[in-house]
């Protein structure tokens, strides 16, 4: 069964931590995205990746870092530096060449709240 | 700031009745997406309509998309419970690449 799988489904952080959220994929798509969701608010977008080893931040990337080592592997790491952390985080992943047709495929997404 | 805007932000129905939710948007786009999510998931992807076309069908859901006033209409038909959740329109600019910049949702709720 081709997906993305998200984890761990609930994260908690301390204050001053670090904490990196996994994001997986087996459809073979180049691209994938992090985005930020808070309560009754739409996506903002973190981080994406259209290829290997490269990445482009979104609006919202200052507090987070990624890494993009395996086209499967998209890493999240928000940073003691993200004053707000707390929020409900979706990976997604397209087709780079025919996301227009297909649009992006959603994890079930990982809520971190801060302790 | 937000490529896409829904209204209204919340809608409430009865099971059998239609629900019509619009999105504005400011830049031009290459095509415009709807997505649904259902409380605590992931989004779906419902339907794509590109900046050529103007309707677009896929059973009950009905989109439209008018470039000239910037705005799509997400119309689904006779609501079923299990239609509840949140709808969010999606868009590309010319020069975004394949990002996706989301509106902030519609909640619709359909009564039993």
């Amino acid at each position: 069964d081709g997906g993305i799988t998200q984890s761990p489904k609930y994260l908690f952080r301390k204050e001053g931590q670090n904490v990196t959220l996994s994001c997986e994929q087996n459809l073979n798509h180049d691209a994938m995205y992090w985005y930020r969701q808070d309560p009754g608010q739409g996506l903002r977008l973190i981080y994406y990746s259209q290829i290997v080893n490269d990445f482009q931040k979104g609006d919202i990337a200052e507090g987070y870092s990624v890494s993009r080592e395996k086209k499967e592997s998209f890493p999240l790491t928000v940073t003691s530096a993200q004053k707000n952390p707390t929020a409900f985080y979706l990976c997604a992943s397209s087709i780079f060449s025919d996301w227009a047709i297909y649009g992006y495929t959603f994890g079930s997404g990982t809520r971190l709240t801060v302790v | 700031s937000q490529q896409g805007e829904e209204d209204p932000q919340a809608l409430s129905i009865q099971e059998g009745e239609n629900a019509t939710m619009n999105c504005s948007y400011k830049t031009s786009i290459n095509n415009l997406q709807w997505y649904r999510q259902n409380s605590g998931r992931g989004l779906v992807h419902l339907i794509l309509i590109r900046s050529n076309e103007r309707e677009k069908h896929s059973g009950r859901l009905r989109v439209t998309l008018d470039t000239s006033k910037k705005s799509s209409s997400l119309l689904i038909t006779a609501s079923r419970a299990a239609d509840t959740a949140s709808y969010f329109c999606a868009t590309d600019s010319n020069s975004g690449g394949s990002r996706l910049t989301f509106g902030e949702g519609t909640q619709l709720t359909v009564n039993p």
